[in-house]
């Protein structure tokens, strides 16, 4: 079954920029959507179709996906935005699948 | 503004069914723009998608919860609702409410708060 893997954590100081990856195979081939999701709230969605933002949600947010990566971005990283972060996919063979999460540390 | 609310029992007994109900305000689960799902969360660990339901009952189902599962909906009071049977303690979790954006992808762009779901006796 495809799988997609995150690191478990990821650490930056506040202003830097903050690279959460998630990998499986050909992930490029299909669009990765990104959650954010603080101690005891919903996750809430930051980044749409590999690269698109809802309304609402900040431009230091951004995606990428190629090859076998894709990329959460979070530019100029503020104390704010210290969270677990999911990626997630669907297509019609891996199903709707999430990653095992990421723990965003702000420093 | 899209709301979804669950509610339901928090604890349940082992071997018992767990039953939820998630209801929607803001949008109409009839007007067939979306598909509305339910995801869990084990305490501490990632997220877990269970299923979606269509407003016409047309169902799809995570393969590895298939046997236990069932999501139904009624239309006429804007609520969808899971029944996971025969649960054990590894069933404990936050169980989310939330819609799915359907097309070239699946997506969910609105969430409900969560409701916690222990399973002991």
């Amino acid at each position: 079954s495809y799988v997609v893997t995150q690191p478990p954590s990821v650490s930056v100081a506040p202003g830097q920029t903050a690279r959460i990856t998630c990998v499986g195979n050909n992930i490029g081939s299909t669009s990765v959507h990104w959650y954010q999701q603080k101690p005891g709230q919903a996750p809430v969605l930051v980044v749409y179709d590999d690269s698109d933002r809802p309304s609402g949600i900040p431009e230091r947010f951004s995606g990428s996906n190629s090859g076998n990566t894709a990329t959460l971005t979070i530019s100029r990283v503020e104390a704010g935005d210290e969270a677990d972060y999911y990626c997630q996919v669907w297509d019609s063979t891996t199903d709707l699948l999430f990653g095992g999460g990421t723990k965003l540390t702000v420093l | 503004q899209v709301q979804l609310q669950e509610s339901g029992p928090g604890l349940v007994t082992p071997s018992q069914t767990l039953s939820l109900t998630c209801t929607v305000s803001g949008d109409s689960i009839s007007g067939g723009a979306y598909y509305w799902s339910w995801i869990r969360q084990h305490p501490g660990k990632g997220l877990e998608w269970i299923g979606y339901i269509y407003y016409s009952g047309s169902t799809y189902y995570n393969p590895s919860l298939k046997s236990r599962v069932t999501i139904s909906v009624d239309t006429s009071k804007n609520q969808f609702s899971l029944r996971l049977s025969s649960v054990t303690a590894a069933d404990t979790a936050v169980y989310y409410c939330a819609r799915v954006v359907v097309g070239a992808t699946q997506y969910f762009d609105y969430w409900g708060q969560g409701t916690l779901v222990t399973v002991s006796s």
